[in-house]
């Protein structure tokens, strides 16, 4: 596509509720990146695909997050149980080539709101 | 770990006024440096990517350079406008990290004024 993909823009669930987040990265970008975004704060690091290389997930805030990306492409961010705390933007984010090249190209984001 | 720090916090300007925002960073071992724009409730838009052997780079009314050595970047926003209102995010991507994370400032938010 011609930019990355996110959705839903909004989700406002329940706390306990399980949620789901899509990326749909540039065409051909082999890295994928996700962020979150809380409310007046920075952007904090949560996974990083690359390729078909093991992906970082340092960043991911406690087992109840998780992320896959699927041939290489649409990755989906699961957020189980989901807590107030965990409200925030995801931003997803793609770029080309290896670490040391490229713009990195983001999403609109996906606003979760947990009740 | 490196961390990323951008001043000021805010600004607020009028009209037409040339401006300067400042990033820096604790590690110079870096292989890129971008400069993001973010609007309220949007994602982040690429502005300007220095890799860590370019000093500068332009677009339009924006320049950003970068020194290395002394873990500095500026952005600079000639003749600003209203419409240049909105968040300025800078991203470093280290050396030494296998896997291509990003590190980010807070951002600077400019506010420009008719």
């Amino acid at each position: 596509g011609a930019g990355v993909s996110q959705s839903p823009s909004n989700k406002v669930t329940e706390k306990g509720k399980d949620v789901e987040l899509r990326c749909d990265p540039i065409s051909g970008h082999t890295a994928l990146y996700w962020y979150r975004q809380s409310l007046g704060q920075g952007l904090e690091f949560l996974i990083y695909f690359q390729g078909n290389s093991a992906p970082d997930k340092s960043g991911l805030p406690s087992d109840r997050f998780s992320a896959e990306r699927t041939g290489g492409s649409v990755s989906t961010l699961t957020i189980q149980r989901t807590q107030q705390e965990d409200s925030a933007v995801y931003l997803c984010a793609s770029n080309s080539g290896g670490p040391n090249t490229g713009e990195l190209f983001f999403g609109e984001g996906s606003r979760l709101t947990v009740l | 770990k490196q961390e990323v720090t951008q001043i000021p916090a805010a600004l607020s300007v009028p009209e037409g006024e040339n401006l300067v925002l400042n990033c820096s960073f604790t590690d110079s071992a870096i292989y890129n440096l971008q400069w993001f724009r973010q609007d309220p409730g949007k994602g982040l838009t690429s502005l300007l990517l220095i890799q860590s052997s370019q000093r500068e780079q332009t677009s339009g009314r924006l320049n950003a350079s970068l020194d290395k050595s002394s873990g500095r970047s500026t952005l600079y926003i000639a003749a600003s406008q209203p419409g240049d209102s909105a968040t300025y995010l800078c991203a470093v991507r280290p050396r030494g990290s296998t896997l291509g994370r990003l590190y980010f400032g807070r951002g600077t938010q400019l506010t420009v004024w008719p």
